[in-house]
């Protein structure tokens, strides 16, 4: 199957830093790449699509200018978290869509965010 | 609006017994539907999927689900389960977009 990437895989970090994870489709093409949040013992929460060459569309609720996102490329989605505070701390999940027809979603290992 | 619910949070099984994890959902229109597992720190591997024809369909690591139109429901099953089975399991139906609405998920425990 399909793969994909997140980079890195956990990041400490200060209140009030920034900090871009990155999600790669290695194998195939996204148009489309997906941005969820995990809660400890809690289900996914989707964020954000993000939009190969144009913006993403964020879920309500979501804070834009608090996450950042940019597809630069067909194989490359990433997501900054911007003056990071400790409630930001979380599992962060990308996934991408395979091409055509109902499509199925490829997952990445996930980021685990610590803010301090 | 599109939801999925798994009515148990945790689950405890024997090793060797069999398993049947519970998923309802609502969505207006032919539902696309996905079980997925994640093991403690990782991300979500695909188990399997519904999207049409046969309601009976065969995932990975021998797990089987069951689409029921008329219950709304796509249980996982699996005959015996192992010990590395031993995971967080969600069931999810893909909504206008290709996004994916999560169940709650269901923790499984396996007793040796």
């Amino acid at each position: 199957g399909a793969v994909v990437s997140q980079h890195p895989s956990r990041v400490i970090c200060k209140s009030g830093t920034s900090v871009k994870i990155e999600c790669r489709s290695l194998d195939f093409q996204a148009t489309t790449m997906f941005w969820y949040r995990q809660f400890p013992k809690k289900s996914l929460m989707l964020m954000a699509t993000s939009n190969e060459g144009s913006k993403a569309t964020y879920e309500q609720g979501v804070e834009k200018d608090k996450f950042l996102i940019n597809h630069a490329s067909l194989t490359l989605s990433t997501l900054t978290v911007t003056s990071a505070h400790p409630e930001d701390s979380s599992f962060y999940i990308c996934s991408a869509p395979t091409s055509g027809g109902p499509r199925e979603q490829f997952f990445g290992p996930g980021t685990r965010l610590t803010v301090l | 609006a599109q939801s999925v619910t798994q009515p148990d949070i945790h689950i405890t099984v024997s090793e060797g017994a069999s398993l049947e994890l519970r998923c309802n959902y609502s969505y207006g229109a032919t539902p696309y539907l996905f079980w997925y597992v994640q093991s403690p720190g990782q991300g979500l591997q695909l188990l399997l999927k519904y999207f049409s024809g046969d309601t009976l369909v065969q995932g990975i690591k021998g797990f089987e689900a069951e689409f029921k139109r008329s219950q709304s429901s796509f249980n996982l099953r699996k005959p015996s389960v192992h010990w590395s089975d031993a995971a967080e399991y969600f069931c999810a139906v893909g909504a206008y977009g290709n996004k994916l609405v999560f169940g709650a998920g269901t923790i499984l425990r396996v007793k040796s």
